[in-house]
């Protein structure tokens, strides 16, 4: 029972392309986020949404940007892919309904996009 | 912003030992702290997580302390067992919903 689908696993792109990783969540959950995962730094949020329409900067959106157009959708977008955005992008969702003991504020991953940029 | 500090960044026991790893965050607003699992090529798990009005909580062979007035909390394993090897993740939650993470630490448990 998939809960948080990420369109592609691995991706092979040219410097210079533009990217979209797309990202689907069945839980009715508010928020949704982007992060980065790489050896020794791990995860690093690029950009987060509350809700549709909207869309908050992480602690590295530069070179990133968002979408949320649908409350179950987030896509994330490289505009001008660089060799150092190299990386794992595991996107999540979460709930702030319901109280402590209903798990609001729990994280539920995707199973990442590993993206290469040569 | 938040940031969350997290030691060591890998440790390796024997088989029934214990391990804990330890985390440090600067906001002293925040007041949910989740521990997350991942082991390798699969995504993190939420493994245990406390809130800040409480200082421990255990889940059989897990358990967590959380010192607000330090601003530390910790993750504590006992009897580890060669399926608990995989980076472990700590995390504060500050401002509205937004998770900070902290480095990571590899745990491998040696049989």
């Amino acid at each position: 029972d998939v809960k948080v689908t990420q369109s592609s696993r691995y991706l092979v792109k040219r410097t210079g392309e533009k990217v979209f990783l797309e990202c689907v969540q069945d839980m009715d959950h508010e928020n949704m986020f982007w992060y980065r995962q790489d050896p020794g730094l791990g995860l690093r949020l690029i950009y987060f949404s509350y809700d549709v329409k909207m869309k908050e900067k992480g602690d590295i959106p530069e070179g990133y940007s968002v979408s949320r157009e649908k409350k179950e959708r987030f896509s994330l977008i490289l505009e001008s892919a660089s060799t150092n955005q190299t990386s794992m992008y595991l996107c999540a969702s979460s709930s702030d309904t319901g109280g402590p003991l209903s798990g609001a504020n729990v994280l539920t991953f995707g199973a990442g996009s590993r993206l290469t940029v040569l | 912003g938040e940031n969350v500090e997290q030691h060591p960044s890998t440790l390796s026991v024997q088989e029934g030992d214990s391990a804990v790893i330890k985390c440090t965050y600067s906001d002293s607003a925040s007041n949910y702290f989740p521990w997350y699992k991942q082991e390798l090529g699969k995504r993190p798990q939420l493994i245990i997580d406390i809130r800040s009005n409480v200082g421990e909580k255990k889940d059989q062979r897990i358990a967590v302390t959380l010192n607000k007035t330090a601003k530390h909390f910790s993750l504590h394993i006992t009897e580890t067992q060669p399926e608990d090897s995989a980076v472990y993740f700590c995390a504060a939650l500050s401002s509205g919903s937004r998770l900070t993470f902290g480095e990571g630490t590899q745990l491998t448990v040696n049989p």
